[in-house]
């Protein structure tokens, strides 16, 4: 069965302090994994795809297939990074995503 | 560009009672979604739409739900008889085309059952 697994359902770090956000899934096909994130009373969007491979707003994941994983990292958290990181997973061609059920970040200063 | 467009924002309603949401894509989406979100939990697609035609349905409790894009564009999604548990967020989106495309979100509805 397909499943995405977002453990910490908040994380709290100090400004400046490195963060991760860690999400497992179970596929048994190729996975195509994205992060989402929604600001406070703003829209969901996309942060990033792991296909990109690329950094965004400082923020960087690794596909690790043999562990399943798709952790979100940034080495020194901001305040504006204060948002809801959902880790999702695209199950089949259509591009259906599947979502995490996301992490609460909160950076205090 | 034009952002995703949902309608109304926020809706209170009684169990048994029937209601309505309505979503604008971006301008050229061919794919349409509608995702229910629980509080407390991420997104569920409900329906996914290919210009007018549905692609995938599975997880829409058809009892109850029904959903429509009859031009290719606009879609509403309707509940009836809603029931308690169909508190949630109805979130709306849209991407370019199937495959590597971006979802793009509204801003949701966010519907309460009494």
């Amino acid at each position: 069965a397909q499943r995405v697994t977002q453990p910490e359902k908040l994380l709290s770090v100090f400004k400046g302090a490195p963060v991760e956000l860690k999400c497992n899934y179970s596929y048994s096909g190729s996975p195509e994994l994205f992060w989402y994130v929604q600001y406070s009373r703003q829209r969901l969007q996309l942060l990033l795809r792991h296909i990109s491979r690329e950094s965004i707003k400082g923020f960087t994941a690794d596909l690790n297939k043999g562990e399943t994983s798709f952790h979100l990292k940034k080495p020194f958290a901001q305040e504006e990074d204060s948002a809801m990181y959902y880790c999702a997973l695209r199950t089949d061609s259509w591009g259906k995503l599947q979502f995490g059920a996301g992490t609460q970040v909160v950076v205090t200063p | 560009e034009a952002g995703v467009a949902q309608s109304p924002r926020y809706k209170i309603i009684e169990k048994r009672q029937s209601v309505a949401f309505w979503c604008n894509p971006i301008s050229g989406h061919a794919t349409l979604y509608w995702y229910q979100q629980i509080l407390g939990q991420g997104p569920k697609l409900l329906i996914q739409f290919q210009n007018n035609g549905v692609v995938d349905d599975s997880q829409l409790p058809k009892d109850r739900f029904s959903a429509e894009r009859l031009k290719g564009v606009d879609s509403t999604l309707k509940i009836q008889p809603a029931k308690l548990e169909d508190s949630a967020v109805y979130l709306c989106a849209s991407s370019l085309s199937t495959g590597n495309s971006p979802l793009h979100f509204g801003n949701g509805t966010r519907l309460t059952v009494t």
